[in-house]
């Protein structure tokens, strides 16, 4: 039973590009978040996707954005890089929108992002 | 807003001795509340949870107890090894889908 996927692993972009990060749920999950790991900080959550819809955001500006396949997978889009969004983006999926009941949300290793 | 707060680290301990990692948080409602490991160049693990007042979650020989008179949820363990050594993050989720986390406490196990 494949985990959460994440591609590519590390990503080297230079300010005022843009950037796209891949993300595939576990198996049987449905819903994806994502979130964003500053160095040495904790997770912060961007948005999340359900049914295709972005169901919740998190305070990030517009320049990040994302999309939910019919296949449950996610794409995560950043424009206008700034230093600053220079993290670890992680992706986790979980099973309908119950995380506030405890369903677990699993995570993938991530996508290092390096914006010089 | 809804927070978590955890000790900073590095804690630093030898082999088999006591762990305890401090958390406590700020929420509206009644939130869930859990404990991720991050293991280095890794994704975030599940490591225990917990969804109402009272419980205790465990796992691994990790415990940790749903206290809500005090807005805590310390992670315990009564022997740690080599192989604990990692970043340990509290999250709880309020009335939304989303997980918040602590800034996260780096434990470092020696032989």
């Amino acid at each position: 039973d494949a985990g959460v996927t994440q591609s590519p692993t590390h990503l080297i972009k230079t300010r005022g590009q843009q950037v796209t990060l891949r993300c595939s749920p576990k198996s049987g999950h449905d819903t994806v978040s994502w979130y964003q790991q500053a160095l040495g900080q904790g997770p912060q959550f961007i948005f999340q996707y359900y049914e295709e819809e972005e169901r919740q955001r998190g305070n990030f500006p517009d320049r990040f954005s994302g999309h939910q396949f019919p296949n449950y997978s996610s794409e995560l889009n950043v424009n206008a890089l700034l230093l600053g969004d220079s993290a670890l983006y992680l992706c986790a999926s979980s099973f309908g929108l119950a995380v506030r009941d405890g369903e677990t949300q699993y995570f993938g290793p991530g996508t290092r992002l390096l914006v010089l | 807003g809804n927070s978590v707060t955890q000790m900073e680290g590095p804690v630093t301990l030898s082999e088999e001795a006591f762990l305890t990692i401090n958390c406590t948080y700020t929420a509206t409602g009644y939130p869930s509340l859990f404990w991720y490991v991050q293991y280095p160049g890794e994704g975030l693990q599940l490591l225990l949870k917990a969804t109402k007042a009272d419980d205790k979650g465990s796992n691994k020989g990790f415990e940790a107890t749903y206290r809500k008179e005090t807005t805590s949820f310390h992670l315990e363990k009564g022997s740690v090894q080599v192989s604990d050594s990692a970043v340990y993050f509290c999250a709880l989720t309020d009335s939304s889908y989303k997980l918040i986390f602590g800034s996260g406490t780096r434990l470092l196990v020696r032989p």
